[in-house]
């Protein structure tokens, strides 16, 4: 069964706009984190933000934000004020404490459109 | 303060032969874990090392196996290599097990 689900294989937004990265995870586990990575053509993965479990408040880092609905087990990822080095792939992943290990979803593309 | 440093970038190798890739984890991470992306899969976890440890494998064959050294440089071995074995092999680093992971840039091997 797939842990980490994203719908949206590719998504374009206009530069200055907010855009949102659509990310479900499935765990049994009450402790878990939740993670975003992009990765540019280049290949490199770059961590942008991180969400815990118990974690009150939905994480933010600059025009990065995570909205966290533990309850629907969503956690999106929302981009403010697009730019054009935004353009890359994007993965939700998810760290399960218990069983110890790392899941990635299938990533969406993202294209910043001047 | 120096990123995962991943040797080779690049690496062709043929059908039967083996490969070692290297990782130098992020200076005082000791959790180093290890990645494959290929297009039809995705990324799958391989395996991760915590002092010298291995504490998780992946649902990977046991042609794949890696090791940590006492200074965290981590090493994968592929033997046998086989075609569906191309792929860009990520390692990542943390300074603990249960924490966010900072990427290498990867080795992309290609099985001829």
């Amino acid at each position: 069964a797939q842990k980490i689900t994203q719908t949206q294989p590719g998504m374009f937004v206009q530069e200055k706009e907010a855009v949102t990265l659509d990310c479900t995870y499935d765990t049994s586990d009450p402790s878990y984190g939740l993670f975003w990575y992009k990765q540019p053509s280049s290949g490199e993965m770059i961590f942008l933000i991180y969400q815990g479990s118990y974690d009150q408040q939905n994480a933010t880092e600059g025009r990065y934000s995570l909205n966290f609905q533990k309850a629907r087990k969503s956690a999106n990822l929302v981009i403010s004020a697009s730019q054009l080095g935004d353009s890359a792939m994007y993965f939700c992943a998810m760290r399960d404490y218990t069983g110890n290990q790392f899941y990635f979803g299938t990533g969406t593309s993202l294209t910043v459109i001047p | 303060k120096a990123g995962v440093t991943q040797t080779p970038r690049y690496l062709i190798k043929t059908r039967g032969q083996q490969v070692t890739l290297s990782c130098s984890p992020i200076s005082g991470h000791r959790s180093v874990s290890w990645y494959q992306q290929t297009p039809g899969q995705g990324l799958q976890f391989l395996f991760e090392y915590f002092s010298e440890t291995q504490r998780n494998k992946g649902n990977f064959p046991g042609r794949f196996s890696g090791r940590q050294f006492s200074n965290s440089r981590s090493e994968m071995n592929v033997s046998t290599l086989e075609l569906g074995d191309s792929a860009l092999y990520l390692c990542a680093s943390s300074s603990a097990p249960n924490y966010g992971y900072t990427f290498g840039s990867g080795t992309r091997l290609t099985v001829v």
